[in-house]
C-alpha cells in the first residue's frame, strides 16, 4: 500500500520570508500523481499544486512551487513570500490515478507577523 | 454557488442514533469520496464510488455505510453512532484518473 510521510508536524516562517515543507511518499508505481493541499482555519480543504510523475517539469502555482524528485520519492511544497493567510494545515496526497488520494498526516505551518 | 455542498454542516448527536450526512456536487464528476479527519491523523478514506453502480469499501469502512443515489449525490449514514466518530467529515468528487479531488466545506460530527 502506497504510503504517505510529512515529518514536520508543525514550522513557522516569518512574514515576506520563504519556507519549505516535506513530503515523502512509498510507492513501486511509475506514473502517479501528487497533490499539495491547504486547510485554514475555515477548515475548507483547497488544492494548492498538482504534479504528474510523468512530467519531469516541477509544478508552479504563483508563490508555491514544487521539487519533485522521482527517484528520492520526495515532494516538497516551497512556499515564496509567505503571507498571513498561508497559516493553515499543509496535506501531502498521492494517487495512481485510478486509486483515492492517500494523505499524509499534515504539517500545521504559522506565519509570523 | 458552491460546487460540493454538504448538508448538515455541524450535527451534535447522541450514542446509538442514526444519523445520514448527505453531499451533492454540480461537477458533474463520476467520482465521489468521504473521508474523515482526526486531529494528528490527517484525512482517512472511508468510502468511494467512480459511478452510480460502484461502491468501494476504504480504509475506515467498519460502522458506516453509503448510498449513491445519482450522479450527483453520495450520503454516509452511520447506523449507530459511537463516541470515537466524532470528527470532521469530508465529502469530495473528480473527475477522471489522475484528476485533482474537490471537497465539500465538511461536516462536523459529535456524538455524545
Amino acid at each position: 500500500a502506497q504510503t504517505v510521510t510529512q515529518s514536520q508536524p508543525e514550522m513557522s516562517v516569518q512574514e515576506a520570508e520563504t519556507v519549505t515543507l516535506s513530503c515523502t511518499y512509498d510507492t513501486s508505481e511509475n506514473n502517479y500523481y501528487l497533490f499539495w493541499y491547504k486547510q485554514p482555519p475555515s477548515r475548507q480543504m483547497i488544492l494548492v499544486i498538482r504534479q504528474e510523475a510523468y512530467k519531469q517539469q516541477n509544478a508552479t502555482e504563483n508563490r508555491f512551487s514544487v521539487n519533485f524528485q522521482k527517484a528520492a520519492k520526495s515532494f516538497s511544497l516551497k512556499i515564496s513570500d509567505s503571507q498571513l493567510g498561508d497559516t493553515a494545515m499543509y496535506f501531502c496526497a498521492f494517487s495512481q490515478g485510478n486509486t483515492p488520494l492517500v494523505f499524509g498526516k499534515g504539517t500545521r505551518l504559522s506565519v509570523i507577523a | 454557488d458552491a460546487d460540493v455542498t454538504q448538508t448538515p454542516r455541524n450535527r451534535i448527536t447522541k450514542t446509538g442514533k442514526r444519523i445520514m450526512l448527505e453531499c451533492s456536487q454540480t461537477k458533474g464528476h463520476d467520482r465521489m469520496y468521504w473521508y474523515r479527519q482526526d486531529p494528528g491523523l490527517g484525512l482517512r478514506l472511508i468510502y468511494y464510488s467512480f459511478d452510480v453502480k460502484d461502491i468501494n469499501k476504504g480504509e475506515i469502512s467498519d460502522g458506516y455505510s453509503v448510498s449513491r443515489q445519482a450522479q450527483a449525490k453520495f450520503s454516509l449514514s452511520l447506523e449507530s453512532a459511537i463516541p470515537n466518530q466524532t470528527a470532521l467529515y469530508f465529502c469530495a468528487t473528480s473527475g477522471p484518473s489522475g484528476g485533482s479531488q474537490y471537497f465539500g466545506p465538511g461536516t462536523r460530527l459529535t456524538v455524545l
